[in-house]
Formats: structure tokens, C-alpha cells, sequence
């Protein structure tokens, strides 16, 4: 149990397009989803929190109007990498937390590799 | 300092010994501990989930915590080379009745010589 698919897998795309990455949790609800992004060879860093039915609260550094989450349901967030940059080009991981809530680990989807040429 | 501290390795076994993984954190309101795996160009896979101190077995792996000492281990028995990856700790506080972020180690990564 406990499945987190995200998609794509892997995006290659030119300077300047928006890039929608999505994150379901196949088998169980969550109210909350995680965004992460991840350097090679260094750990997660922890990008936005987002709720269902409300707004994403971002960390600090990250620029919201640059990275739009969107959670509409219990199983689906979607994170929107507008005008992307080789900057931007990373690993990015969600999660998702179950709706029993406090205490409950986070499950992560496989990543999405984007580049941006 | 850091919350949490992890050895990054690298850290290279023969099949079928025993590693030893650990963590240590500065945070007393650290409640929940995690290890996850993850192989390379991959997501996190939770492997342990515990939020008491004392031991969790499950098959080969048994995590350890030691709130007194602020210390968590993952232990691995009979390791095979498809162990080979990076391990990660995580662990989280509970503030205001809600669940606080993860906070991850820097990850440890395996390598298992067949």
C-alpha cells in the first residue's frame, strides 16, 4: 500500500516553457502533499506544503509565482515550474501524508528529472 | 549546528555483513523517525517508521532509538547488493497539535560487494 505515482519521469524541454509535474496517491488519501527538490548527491530540500482546497505555504527562498501547486483533491497535486530556466533544472520529488494524519510518514513518488536546454 | 547529523559515507560491506546506520539530532521535540531508501535516480522508499524509543524489526532491518541519547540506527542484517543505495534519516516534531516538516539527514550511501 502506500503507492505515490508521479509523472513525467522525465522532461526535456527549452528555456522559457511552463512544466507541469503531477503527484497522485494511488491508493490512499491525502490531505497533505509534499514538493522537494534535490541536488545531485545532496539531500531533499523541502520546497512548499501543500493542503487540499488551500493555498500552498512556501519555504523561504522559494519564489511561489515561479513554482504554482495546486492540490484540487485528496490524490492529485501538481506543481507548475512557469518559464523555466536551466536554473531550474533538477530532481523533483513529491509526497504525500495519509489523512490519519499527525504522526504519519510521508510516501514519495519516483521524481521528475527536468532539464531545460 | 545541524538538526541532524548522518555519516554520508560512502560505506562499502561484503554480502552478508551487518551495517550499522545512525543519526543523531539536537532537537528534543523530535517524536516520529523514519529511514527511508533510495536508489539512484529514484524517490525515498520508507523502509522504518517508529515514533517510540526501544527496537523495530522488520525481516532484515531493525531501527533503534534512543530519545535520552538523541541516537536512531538502522541496522541491516545479511546484506545483499541490492541494499546498495542511499539511506536517508528523517524525523519530525508535533507543534500545535499539527505534524511539522521532515527534517532529513544528509544520507548515507551503501555500497554491498557480491
Amino acid at each position: 500500500g502506500a503507492v505515490v505515482s508521479q509523472h513525467p519521469s522525465r522532461v526535456i524541454c527549452k528555456s522559457g516553457t511552463s512544466v507541469k509535474i503531477e503527484c497522485r496517491s494511488l491508493d490512499f488519501q491525502a490531505t497533505t502533499m509534499f514538493w522537494y527538490r534535490q541536488f545531485p548527491k545532496k539531500s531533499l530540500m523541502l520546497m512548499a506544503t501543500s493542503n487540499e482546497g488551500s493555498k500552498a505555504t512556501y519555504e523561504q527562498g522559494v519564489e511561489k509565482d515561479k513554482f504554482l501547486i495546486n492540490h484540487a483533491s485528496l490524490t492529485l497535486s501538481t506543481l507548475t515550474v512557469t518559464s523555466a530556466h536551466p536554473e531550474d533544472s533538477s530532481f523533483y520529488i513529491c509526497s504525500a501524508r495519509g489523512v490519519q494524519g499527525e504522526g504519519q510518514p510521508q510516501h514519495f513518488g519516483d521524481g521528475t528529472r527536468l532539464s531545460i536546454l | 549546528q545541524k538538526e541532524v547529523e548522518q555519516d554520508p559515507g560512502p560505506l562499502s560491506v561484503p554480502e552478508g555483513a551487518i551495517v550499522s546506520l545512525n543519526c543523531t539530532y539536537s532537537n528534543s521535540a523530535f517524536q516520529y523517525f523514519m529511514w527511508y531508501r533510495q536508489y539512484s535516480r529514484k524517490g525515498p522508499e520508507l523502509l522504518m517508521y517508529t515514533y517510540s524509543s526501544g527496537n523495530k524489526e522488520d525481516g532484515r532491518f531493525t531501527a533503534q532509538v534512543d530519545k535520552s541519547s538523541k541516537y536512531i540506527s538502522l541496522f541491516i542484517r545479511d546484506s545483499q547488493p541490492s541494499d546498495s543505495a542511499t539511506y536517508l534519516c528523517a524525523m519530525s516534531a508535533r507543534y500545535g497539535g499539527a505534524t511539522n516538516k521532515l527534517i532529513f539527514g544528509t544520507g548515507t550511501l551503501l555500497a554491498v560487494q557480491p
